[in-house]
């Protein structure tokens, strides 16, 4: 079982819906962090999370450190939005190594 | 804000030729980066950690050898990927920690490289 696992794998909403990607982890972690990836492959770190809850514009990412659990969210989904979204965290211990998910496909058609 | 940036963005060899690909810091010093590689559709797997001025860290199953890194600088390290062949085709990717910014990363746009 890895370390971390995000659901669902693929995703594909209508442009203006609602859109939750969620994130479980097994292990003791300093900070989760979500990122996101453009079809060209580059990388965006979008929040780094260690309680609570965080906004920026459209996108929230809250986190449950007694359940391991963090999701993020995206509201007014729009087609520009599609990417790869990675959950990747900082094990404790592990310096700034990050242990990845699997990554969710989001299409978001117009 | 900081930016990492990796040069070539996308590099096309022959078999058996050596490839070097720079991750370079821009407006911080890292003395730690981080060299990840990504197959399609595939999440990253960390690769090594690159440490200014000592041994790079292999992550098991990783070739030494093969992957040469160097931490020339406080904003520089290379990854060479030596006597390059077709399986080694993939998006190697670099990110390096901010210092004094606990757990914060920031992430090269990426090379793709393609042996053929």
């Amino acid at each position: 079982k890895n370390e971390v696992e995000q659901s669902p794998q693929n995703l594909t909403a209508q442009e203006g819906e609602f859109i939750t990607i969620n994130c479980s982890y097994s292990v003791g972690i300093s900070a989760l962090h979500w990122l996101q990836q453009h079809p060209g492959g580059g990388i965006v770190s979008l929040f780094m999370l260690s309680s609570g809850k965080k906004k920026h514009g459209r996108l929230i990412a809250t986190i449950n450190i007694q359940e391991k659990h963090s999701s993020l969210h995206i509201t007014a989904s729009h087609p520009r939005d599609s990417a790869v979204y990675i959950c990747a965290v900082t094990p404790l211990r592990a310096g700034n190594k990050l242990t990845f998910g699997g990554g969710t496909r989001v299409l978001v058609k117009p | 804000g900081a930016v990492v940036s990796q040069h070539p963005s996308r590099v096309i060899c022959k078999s058996g030729t050596s490839v070097k690909i720079e991750c370079r810091s821009l407006d911080f010093q890292a003395t730690t980066m981080f060299w990840y590689r990504q197959f399609p559709k595939k999440s990253l797997m960390l690769m090594a950690t690159s440490n200014e001025g000592s041994k790079a860290t292999y992550e098991q199953g990783v070739e030494k050898d093969k992957f040469l890194i160097n931490h020339a600088s406080l904003t520089l390290s290379t990854l060479t990927v030596t006597s390059a062949h077709p399986e080694d085709s993939s998006f190697y990717i670099c990110s390096a920690p901010r210092p004094g910014k606990a757990d914060t990363q920031y992430f090269g746009p990426g090379t793709r490289l393609t042996v053929l």
